[in-house]
């Protein structure tokens, strides 16, 4: 049973970097059987997917092409987590960010973290 | 992108009733999609993918349909615990979400 858990600043000046860290329980982060992903849910609206990872496939991290440009998902074995940078917030980023997973080697994410919430602004 | 599009916004329904909830993609994607409950203040929950195939724990009067762009969720006699938002997301061309169906007591 994977276990993740989200953590980082919950405050980022615009203009800033917000970088997250997500820690895997319960599984390995090097293993084929999981791909890995980071949504997101600005306050009251739907969710967006930011990036995601995966030892299954080679060409990745893949992106969201809207967030591309400013978005990187990579991983730390050492540590079996995986961490999200977001380059030049603005307002706009304000949401809750999830960490989730997908364990039966597909696309849908059957595992999610709890959410943290991150706030740009000054 | 693959801009996937919900319908009702909002469900009005009592306990005991059936709730059908749609999602249509812009272009085929398959059966590559899966819905989501999210209650208030938690994660999103899978309760299908591959279109119609339910997720572990999930309780058989969920059932889901469709294929290429026609998607849908339904529930056939609602429990007070699935007043929620329902999702629905595409994975054949990386990932998108529609905006989203709160089924809400009426």
């Amino acid at each position: 049973q994977l276990h993740l858990q989200e953590s980082g600043p919950g405050l980022v000046k615009p203009s800033e970097t917000l970088s997250l860290t997500c820690r895997v329980s319960g599984g390995s982060i090097t293993s084929s059987n999981y791909y890995w992903g980071w949504i997101r849910q600005p306050p009251g609206k739907g969710l967006e997917w930011i990036g995601s990872t995966t030892m299954s496939y080679s060409g990745g991290p893949y992106y969201n092409p809207s967030l591309k440009s400013r978005a990187t998902v990579s991983e730390d074995t050492s540590k079996n987590q995986f961490s999200l940078k977001l380059t030049s917030v603005t307002a706009a980023d304000t949401a809750v960010y999830y960490c989730a997973a997908s364990s039966r080697g597909g696309w849908e994410f059957d595992y999610w973290g709890q959410g943290t919430l991150v706030t740009a602004s000054s | 992108e693959v801009v996937m599009t919900q319908s009702p916004a909002t469900l009005s329904l009592s306990p005991g009733e059936r709730a059908t909830l749609s999602c249509r993609a812009s272009q085929s994607v398959n059966r590559d999609v899966a819905w989501y409950q999210q209650r208030p203040g938690q994660a999103p929950r899978l309760l299908f993918y591959g279109a119609s195939t339910r997720a572990s724990g999930i309780p058989a009067r969920f059932s889901g349909s469709g294929s290429g762009t026609e998607f849908t969720l339904t529930i056939s006699s609602l429990q007070s615990e699935d007043f929620a938002v329902y999702y629905c997301q595409q994975y054949t061309y990386w990932h998108t979400f529609g905006q989203g169906t709160k089924l809400e007591v009426k």
